[in-house]
């Protein structure tokens, strides 16, 4: 089945950009979808459709997804950015929906 | 504001039966999916599966058909997720999730159900 690779953990000083990768095999041809989890909270959708915000969602936020590799970006990272980030698409072939492994974002 | 409201903490022992449920505070119930996903202490996410209220239609991972059953009462907007023999294994936070209404993303999500299975 199909699988996406997340690193574990990537971690960025206050006020700078983190880029959180999800890789997958031509990735760029479906379509990904990101959402945030803060510790001891339910997850939250922060972009949808490789590149839109929903509503609340902070400019910071920006998704991109080309070739093998789609990137969570965030840009003046704040304190409450600190949380888990996981990457998800909808597999066709097989009917299911399948998550990334997740990235631990860690502000320094 | 529209919410999935989840059934409270559960604990069972080995081989019990369980069925927590998840509540659409909404009016349009029936025209969403909504999927079940696990997360065991520490780890990530885990799709269980889906269901289409309207006409039942369930989608399964195969990690777990044959090991849950998910189920709708659409008279009281209810999305369920329910074992016949739990196992330790089981011990995790259970999510109900409802799915965009264009794609499968999940854009609302309950606040989780804690289930521990232990002896």
């Amino acid at each position: 089945s199909y699988v996406l690779t997340q690193p574990p953990s990537v971690s960025v000083a206050p006020g700078q950009t983190a880029k959180i990768p999800c890789g997958g095999i031509n990735l760029g041809t479906r379509t990904v979808h990101w959402y945030q989890q803060r510790s001891g909270l339910a997850p939250v959708l922060v972009v949808s459709d490789d590149s839109d915000r929903p509503s609340g969602i902070p400019a910071r936020f920006f998704g991109s997804n080309s070739d093998n590799t789609a990137t969570l970006t965030i840009s003046g990272v704040e304190d409450g950015d600190e949380a888990d980030y996981y990457c998800q698409v909808w597999d066709a072939t097989s009917d299911r929906v399948i998550f990334g492994g997740g990235t631990k974002l860690t502000v320094l | 504001e529209v919410q999935l409201l989840q059934s409270g903490a559960a604990v069972r022992k080995p081989g019990e039966f369980l069925k927590i449920s998840c509540k659409d505070s909404g009016y349009s119930f029936n025209i969403y999916w909504f999927a079940w996903v696990r997360q065991r202490p520490g780890k990530g996410l885990e799709w269980m599966g889906s269901i289409y209220p309207d006409d039942s239609d369930v989608k399964y991972s195969p990690s777990f058909q044959g090991h849950v059953t998910i189920s709708v009462d659409k008279s009281v907007s209810t999305a369920y997720l329910q074992w016949n023999n739990l196992a330790a294994s089981d011990t995790a936070i259970y999510y109900c999730a409802r799915r965009g209404r264009d794609w499968w993303y999940f854009d609302l999500w309950g606040r989780g159900t804690p289930v521990t299975v232990s002896s």
